[in-house]
């Protein structure tokens, strides 16, 4: 079984200051990794993913995470926030096999303050 | 422009009324995914189908059902028997695989009174 944990369910930043999201898996097999973000009332976007390439993934609007495995983490980071960063960020994971199922986190809500 | 869409954005809904979502892309996707979301909580699948004619039960499949006649076209029926409908709910799409992305569509928000 696979699981997802965000550490946080609310980080709250002052623009232009790093975004540090935290996320840790649970998986029996090497996984695929992905954050999506999704803003109120609207459906979800990817933001990056980790297919067991670079351990380094960069994603769409600055942000981008770290694969470490030996901590079992998969952190999402941004060096400066900006307003319409403010969204609730999803965590998942994907087992392997030929169905791609996603396991979702609960979310960390990200608000962004001037 | 490619995509998914969900019709329509917001549904109401007495209870005991059986009800149909809608979902359909033109990605040429095989795979095609129900989600429900419920406020503080991640997605929970639904039903998914990894091709026409073949679909199989989520995590919480109890009180809906689904129907896969078209690679485009992946509605969803809320029933009756579902306890607890009001929620949102998110249609993906994707190629068949563990490392492919799911596409979300916009979501439409169930509200039964």
């Amino acid at each position: 079984a696979q699981s997802v944990t965000q550490l946080d369910s609310h980080v709250s930043v002052s623009e232009g200051t790093p975004v540090l999201l935290r996320c840790n898996y649970s998986s029996s097999y090497s996984p695929s990794l992905f954050w999506y973000v999704q803003h109120p009332n609207k459906g979800l976007q990817l933001l990056l993913k980790y297919t067991s390439a670079a351990t380094l993934v960069k994603g769409i609007n600055g942000f981008e995470a770290e694969f470490k495995k030996s901590e079992t983490s998969f952190h999402l980071t941004k060096p400066s926030a900006h307003m319409s960063d403010a969204a609730e960020y999803f965590c998942v994971v994907s087992n392997t096999g030929t169905a791609s199922k996603l396991t979702f986190g609960t979310g960390t809500r990200l608000q962004v303050t001037l | 422009d490619g995509g998914i869409t969900q019709s329509p954005k917001y549904l109401f809904r007495k209870e005991g009324q059986n009800v149909t979502l809608s979902c359909e892309q033109n990605l040429n996707h095989d795979a095609m995914y129900w989600y429900r979301q419920d406020p503080g909580q991640g997605l929970r699948l639904i039903y998914y189908s990894q091709i026409v004619n073949d679909f199989q039960k989520g995590d919480i499949a109890e009180g809906y059902s689904v129907s896969r006649e078209k690679k485009e076209s992946f509605p969803l029926t809320v029933t009756s028997a579902q306890k607890n409908p009001t929620a949102f709910y998110l249609c993906a799409s994707s190629i068949p695989g563990s490392s492919y992305e799911q596409y979300f569509g916009p979501g439409t928000r169930l509200t039964v009174t």
